[in-house]
């Protein structure tokens, strides 16, 4: 079975500082994506980063990275330089990429950036 | 524009009714999901679907119901035997294999009134 863990239930963060939100996952499939999403107070789901399992490389885009470690089971997301606009829910998910195909989540980091 | 809509944004019911949401996609994606997400917390799966008139429990499936007859449509019955069905529903879409991001609706908030 498949299972997300995010840790740090809400988080506060300086403008302008990098920060970090956890996320492990466990699953025996071997083939499967890593996913984040953002969810300001509105509700709607933004899509941020993906990560493969077998991508060899961190995946970046703009100012969101995932600092994978696969031995670690891990998939950290990393947001460099935080904007007020950034203060939101976020959420892990991951899916097995073949088979049951379940997209499951964690349960979510509310981020906070303070002025 | 390519997308999936949930309708309607808002619902009320009343206790002992049946109700149900829809979602369309018009992505051409096999795989279709159904949330449940309650106030500040993570978002938990009802029911999924990866083809046509098959469908899978999700972990908090009971009170709820869904069909997939086609595969654009994934509509969610709460049912009256959902005792607690206040809560922010999203549904999801996918295609299979390798893929990169899950699209979702703009949510439906139900309130039992």
């Amino acid at each position: 079975a498949q299972k997300i863990t995010q840790t740090q239930p809400g988080m506060f963060v300086q403008e302008k500082e990098a920060v970090t939100l956890d996320c492990t996952y466990d699953t025996s499939d071997p083939s499967y994506g890593l996913f984040w999403y953002k969810q300001p107070s509105s509700g709607e789901m933004i899509f941020l980063i993906y990560q493969g399992s077998y991508d060899q490389q961190n995946a970046t885009e703009g100012r969101y990275s995932l600092n994978f470690q696969k031995a670690r089971k891990s998939a950290n997301l990393v947001i460099s330089a935080s904007q007020l606009g950034d203060s939101a829910m976020y959420f892990c998910a991951m899916r097995a990429n073949f088979g049951n195909e379940k997209l499951t989540f964690g349960t979510g980091t509310r981020l906070t950036i303070i002025p | 524009d390519g997308g999936i809509t949930q309708s309607p944004k808002y619902l009320f019911r009343k206790e002992g009714q049946n109700v149900t949401l829809s979602c369309e996609q018009n992505l051409n994606h096999d795989a279709m999901y159904w949330y449940r997400q309650d106030p500040g917390q993570g978002l938990r799966l009802i029911y999924y679907s990866q083809i046509v008139n098959d469908f899978q429990k999700g972990d908090i499936a009971e009170g709820y119901s869904v069909s997939r007859e086609k595969k654009e449509s994934f509509p969610l019955t709460v049912t009256s035997a959902q005792k607690n069905p206040t809560a922010f529903y999203l549904c999801a879409s996918q295609s299979l294999g390798l893929v990169t991001e899950a699209f979702f609706g703009q949510g439906t908030r139900l309130t039992v009134v």
